[in-house]
């Protein structure tokens, strides 16, 4: 089952530059989409969502950006900062009404290099 | 801030025993969930629970896996015969109503089924 998909299991930057983590989906009924951090032994922690009426949403350092058409969403962190060192989930579903399950991706180590 | 908590943090148990995890969801929270995650896989959908009944069940929920929201706090997860597949971290989550699919984690209880 590959319906999300986060192609880079890596990702490293340095402090105060741009991160930007990729997700790609294939089911074209997902109309939600969630990112999640994660730190080592601790549950995924929620960052951002997104509707698929728009196509940027904004919180502080963190934007998501969603195209519909190349089903493909990202997650851009600026600036990042060393505590941003995590493994982030993107993760989807049918509507954004409560009871829906998310589908995972695979997840992306973002490692944040002072 | 508000939290799930869930307990134990590490439960592990000889092949077909029977298992209880419990989460605490967050208090104003109508919907509940559990995920699980394999080492090396993917957070996978389990189960969504609303208004003391199952919204939706995941191919991995068969009769081996029940729910239950005993008392007003506790949300718990059985696992009747437990099996070496079994092993994996267990997440709760929690969502505050229809509106929001936003959900958010619980830190997770590690199962090892021996």
């Amino acid at each position: 089952d590959q319906q999300v998909k986060q192609n880079s299991p890596s990702l490293s930057v340095q402090e105060g530059r741009i991160s930007i983590l990729n997700c790609d989906y294939t089911n074209s009924m997902f109309d939600y989409f969630l990112w999640y951090k994660k730190y080592p032994a601790e549950g995924p922690t929620f960052l951002i969502s997104i509707s698929s009426i728009k196509d940027k949403n904004e919180d502080g350092r963190f934007t998501v950006f969603l195209n519909k058409s190349a089903k493909h969403l990202s997650l851009h962190i600026v600036p990042s900062q060393p505590g941003d060192s995590a493994v982030y989930f993107c993760a989807a579903s049918f509507g954004n009404n409560a009871g829906n399950m998310l589908t995972f991706g695979g997840g992306t180590r973002l490692m944040v290099k002072p | 801030e508000p939290e799930v908590t869930q307990t134990p943090s590490h439960q592990v148990t000889q092949m077909g025993q029977e298992v209880i995890l419990r989460c605490v969801p967050i208090s104003n929270h109508l919907y509940f969930y559990w995920y699980r995650q394999i080492l090396g896989q993917k957070v996978e959908f389990l189960v969504s629970f609303y208004n003391n009944e199952i919204s939706e069940k995941s191919e991995i929920f068969d009769d081996q896996f029940s729910v239950e929201r005993p008392d007003g706090s506790n949300f718990t997860l059985k696992i009747r015969s437990t099996k070496l597949e079994d092993s994996a971290m267990y997440f709760c989550a929690s969502s505050r109503d229809y509106s929001y699919n936003e959900q958010f984690f619980g830190p997770g209880t590690r199962l090892t089924v021996l």
